[in-house]
C-alpha cells in the first residue's frame, strides 16, 4: 500500500534557528508529495508539491527536496519566525490516484 | 479568502441523533473531499467525490453518507452518531484527484455528548 511517515511529532525551536521536518513514504507508483501548514483555528493550505526527482522546490522561505532514493521529501527553513508556529503536514498521492493520504503532522513551536 | 465553505462551524449534540453537514466550493473544481480530523490532528480521507460520483469511500462507518447535488456541493450526515464521532470535518476540494493542490474549508467541529 501507500504511506506517509512524519516522525516528530512536537518540534521547538528559538526564532531565528533552522529547521527541518522529517517526510518519508511508501508508494508503489511515481511519487507526488505536499507540504501542508495548518494554523491554530484555520484550514490547512499547501505549502508546498514536488514530484520531481532531486529538484529543490520552494514557498515563503520553506524549502523542500523530493528524493526517490531515499523516499523522501524533508521541510526545511533556513531561520524560522514566531508566525511559523503551526502544525505540518507531509501527504503523498494515494496509490489509487483519487486523493491524498497525509502524514501524523508536526508541531512547530518558535519561542523568542 | 476562504472558496470552501462549511457550515455550521460547531455543533454539539447526543448520542443516537442525527447530524448534517453541508460544503460549498466556488473555485469550479470537479472533486471534493471529507476528511476528518481527530482530537490528536490526524487527518483521514473518508470521501471524495469527483464530477459527483463516489470515487473513494475509505471504510468509513455505515452511519456516515455523503450527498453530492452538484460538482460545487457535498454535504455529509450521520445518522445516530457515536461519542468517537466527536471531530472537525474538514470538506476540501480540487481539479482532479490527487495530484493537484487541495483547498480545504475551515471545518465543521462536532462534539457528541
Amino acid at each position: 500500500g501507500d504511506s506517509v511517515t512524519q516522525t516528530e511529532g512536537l518540534v521547538t525551536l528559538t526564532k531565528g534557528l533552522p529547521v527541518m521536518l522529517n517526510c518519508t513514504y511508501q508508494t508503489t507508483y511515481s511519487p507526488f508529495l505536499f507540504w501542508y501548514v495548518q494554523h491554530l483555528n484555520e484550514a490547512p493550505k499547501l505549502l508546498l508539491k514536488s514530484s520531481t526527482d532531486n529538484k529543490r522546490t520552494e514557498h515563503q522561505g520553506f524549502y523542500a527536496t523530493l528524493h526517490k532514493s531515499s523516499s523522501s521529501f524533508h521541510l526545511q527553513k533556513s531561520s524560522v519566525q514566531l508566525s511559523d508556529s503551526a502544525l505540518y503536514f507531509c501527504a503523498l498521492r494515494a496509490n489509487s490516484g483519487t486523493y491524498q493520504r497525509f502524514g501524523t503532522g508536526t508541531k512547530l513551536q518558535v519561542v523568542p | 479568502e476562504t472558496a470552501v465553505f462549511q457550515t455550521p462551524n460547531y455543533h454539539v449534540t447526543q448520542v443516537g441523533n442525527e447530524v448534517s453537514f453541508n460544503c460549498k466550493q466556488t473555485l469550479g473544481h470537479d472533486t471534493m473531499y471529507w476528511y476528518k480530523q481527530d482530537s490528536k490532528k490526524l487527518l483521514k480521507i473518508m470521501f471524495s467525490y469527483n464530477n459527483k460520483q463516489l470515487i473513494v469511500n475509505e471504510t468509513v462507518p455505515r452511519r456516515f453518507s455523503p450527498q453530492s447535488s452538484d460538482k460545487a456541493h457535498l454535504n455529509l450526515r450521520i445518522k445516530s452518531v457515536e461519542p468517537e464521532d466527536s471531530a472537525v470535518y474538514l470538506c476540501a476540494s480540487s481539479f482532479g484527484t490527487g495530484g493537484t493542490e487541495v483547498f480545504f474549508g475551515k471545518g465543521t467541529r462536532l462534539t457528541v455528548v
